[in-house]
């Protein structure tokens, strides 16, 4: 059954640094998400993304954060300037688009401690 | 602001009896809404979902009620195993795109 990947599992980085959090989305997916939960608290949204431009964004997704799909089959979420505040668990998405609703499939997530 | 509530972060439930699992939301034009089902270390994996026209849909063990009125739906699990042992998320959806708001989560521990 075909799956949505993310690399790597655990990211640890200086207060400061650029990281790059990496998702394979399931092949035949055109909508592309990526969400967080910081320890104990709700799953938050952060970005969508549909032909290669955001389609809707959290506030949480400010000038720091951006999303690209360098090529046909991956899909990245760089923080550029990484706070202690972003440690979290961030989670990759995807979804086929579909009349109505389609049901979004998400990655493992990637652990991030900025530290 | 919490659209979407979870208001029970915990749950124990003995293997073969029902689960009941509560969500509150705020938001009124919300019109669809899913559980999702979160084992440790990994994504949210998705379970069952409800539109708004329906107040009941069911898929094997798994019935979720939807009460409009109240601004409440519920997850049944009957019956339940210990496999079911995972966090439960409620989220929802208003028409205008694919944003989904998730509630905090409840964690299920049926016990065999």
């Amino acid at each position: 059954e075909p799956e949505v990947t993310q690399t790597p599992s655990h990211q640890v980085t200086q207060m400061g640094q650029e990281v790059i959090l990496r998702c394979v989305p399931i092949s035949n997916h055109l909508y592309f998400y990526w969400y967080r939960q910081i320890l104990g608290q709700k799953v938050e949204f952060l970005v969508s993304f549909y032909n290669n431009e955001i389609s809707e964004k959290s506030e949480i997704f400010d000038d720091q954060f951006s999303v690209e799909r360098p090529d046909g089959s991956n899909f990245t979420l760089k923080i550029r300037s990484t706070k202690l505040e972003d440690s979290a668990m961030y989670f990759c998405a995807s979804s086929e688009l579909a009349e109505g609703y389609s049901e979004q499939y998400f990655g493992p997530g990637t652990r991030l401690t900025v530290t | 602001d919490q659209q979407v509530k979870q208001n029970s972060p915990s749950l124990s439930v003995q293997e073969g009896r029902i689960s009941i699992l509560n969500c509150d939301y705020t938001n009124s034009m919300f019109d669809y809404f899913l559980w999702y089902k979160k084992y440790p270390a990994e994504g949210p994996t998705f379970l069952i979902s409800i539109s708004s026209i329906k107040d009941k849909n069911e898929d094997g063990r798994f019935t979720v009620f939807l009460n409009k009125s109240a601004k409440h739906l519920s997850l049944h699990i009957v019956p339940s195993q210990p496999g079911d042992s995972a966090v439960y998320f409620c989220a929802a959806s208003v028409d205008t795109g694919n944003q989904f708001y998730f509630g905090t989560g409840t964690s299920l521990t049926v016990i065999p």
